[in-house]
């Protein structure tokens, strides 16, 4: 049974550019999560995904964007690269808006460098 | 606004040498307080939920325990492949209706052979 699946794994992008960053939850999850893990710091929370819908929002500014589609997967866009938007971007899936038994069940998180 | 404070930040111990990890937290209602281990570039990985003061729970060499206050990760007799990152995370209610886990940031454990 795959976990949550995450691509791509290494990104390296220019300040301004945009990014797309892609999710696929674990088998029987519908809501997705995105958490932004900078290096040395605890996953911060950007936002929540949840029949297709944006379910809440963390301290993050409008450049971050996403989408969750009738299959359960998501996308993270920023867009107008920052080098601070350089880090570890994790997804996680679970079931219904919890409470979480046994939290979030992450991805391995694709690694985004800006220059 | 819930808070959750990790100490030590990075802790490094013998093979054998045992320890505890600290994980304080201010949150209102609290329901459950999760460990995960994260190893290097990968995504944080579940270990344990506790959800009452009092509570505890152990896995292999791991025992999480709970207060009303903070919670610890006692490492007993550690090995080398412990060396990693662990996380501690408070869920409680957000608004809307959901729960949205905040993160500490984190204890780096290295063992030593």
């Amino acid at each position: 049974d795959a976990g949550v699946t995450q691509s791509p794994t290494h990104l390296i992008k220019t300040r301004g550019q945009q990014v797309t960053l892609r999710c696929s939850p674990k088998s029987g999850h519908d809501t997705v999560s995105w958490y932004q893990q900078a290096l040395g710091q605890g996953p911060q929370f950007i936002f929540q995904y949840y029949e297709e819908e944006e379910r809440q929002r963390g301290n993050f500014p409008d450049r971050f964007s996403g989408h969750q589609f009738p299959n359960y997967s998501s996308e993270l866009n920023v867009n107008a690269l920052l080098l601070g938007d350089s880090a570890l971007y994790l997804c996680a899936s679970s079931s219904g808006q919890g409470p979480y038994s046994y939290g979030y069940t992450f991805g391995s998180g694709t690694r985004l460098t800006v220059v | 606004e819930d808070q959750v404070t990790q100490s030590p930040e990075a802790l490094r111990l013998q093979e054998g040498e045992s320890s505890s990890l600290n994980c304080s937290y201010t949150v209102s209602g609290l329901r459950g307080l999760f460990w995960y281990r994260q190893d290097p570039g990968k995504g944080p990985e579940f270990l344990f939920t506790l959800y009452s003061a009092g509570e505890e729970k152990e896995k292999e060499r791991l025992k999480a325990t709970l207060t009303k206050k903070e919670s610890f990760l006692h490492i007993t007799a550690p090995k080398p492949e412990d060396s990693a990152t662990y996380l501690c995370a408070v869920q409680a209610p957000a608004s809307g209706g959901s729960y949205i886990p905040t993160f500490g940031r984190g204890t780096s454990l290295i063992v030593h052979p």
